[in-house]
């Protein structure tokens, strides 16, 4: 299975800038990083995918490392509502077979 | 925007009940995913299908899980019997893009089925 390791919790204050990170050593040069975030009593959310390059789209920012074992999830400006579970993950190496292997996550909590 | 429906939103059992959860995946999405949550863990992949094919059901408990997808459309996961350590919440998933392709299909998930089982 594809493991990453996160911290457990995290916390931030509203309008400040987030930084979640991410270790992926184990990734294959291929393999594509993740990010989803599950909202209290929702399913999991995607918010951004990278390869290489650092990733920007409108929910966040995603910054990967140049060896590519690590990467941070960048939330520009925290809000109230991006309290959630981000997980971060990528494909496993099940052969030609595409699947991704969540962890436990990183528990955010935003105080206003 | 499109969504992975999903149904019952919530189901209490009793043990050694028979319970089904149903999905209705995004429209065109050729690979659709059952994964299971219990309280306070990431989800883990029970079974993935591609079309009507199961492409990964390893995770699965097959004495007493079964999933299907008939027409490769739409899809319903069983349990019989249910037992307490069942409960959990049932989420379904789909992404465009096959099983063997790129690893930057994304993946578009539905609410969530929770089931209790007393």
């Amino acid at each position: 299975d594809a493991k990453t390791t996160q911290p457990n919790s995290m916390e931030s204050n509203e309008e400040e800038p987030v930084h979640l990170p991410c270790n992926h050593s184990t990734i294959s040069g291929t393999d594509y990083i993740h990010w989803y975030r599950q909202l209290p009593s929702q399913g999991p959310e995607y918010v951004i995918h990278g390869l290489t390059s650092n990733v920007n789209n409108r929910m966040a920012s995603l910054a990967i490392a140049e060896d590519r074992k690590s990467s941070t999830l960048i939330l520009h400006r925290a809000t109230l509502r991006d309290a959630a579970v981000y997980y971060c993950l990528y494909r496993g190496s099940g052969g030609s077979n595409y699947k991704l292997t969540f962890g436990k996550g990183t528990l955010l909590t935003v105080n206003p | 925007e499109a969504e992975v429906a999903q149904s019952p939103r919530y189901k209490i059992t009793e043990k050694s009940q028979a319970v089904a959860f149903w999905c209705d995946p995004i429209s065109g999405h050729a690979t659709l995913y059952w994964y299971r949550q219990i309280l306070g863990q990431g989800p883990e992949l029970l079974v993935q299908f591609q079309d009507e094919s199961v492409v990964d059901d390893s995770q699965l408990p097959k004495d007493r899980f079964s999933a299907e997808r008939l027409k490769g459309v739409d899809s319903t996961l069983k349990i019989q019997p249910a037992e307490l350590g069942d409960s959990a919440m049932y989420l379904c998933a789909s992404s465009w893009g096959a099983s063997a392709l790129s690893g930057a299909n994304v993946l578009t998930f539905g609410a969530g089925s929770r089931l209790t089982v007393l």
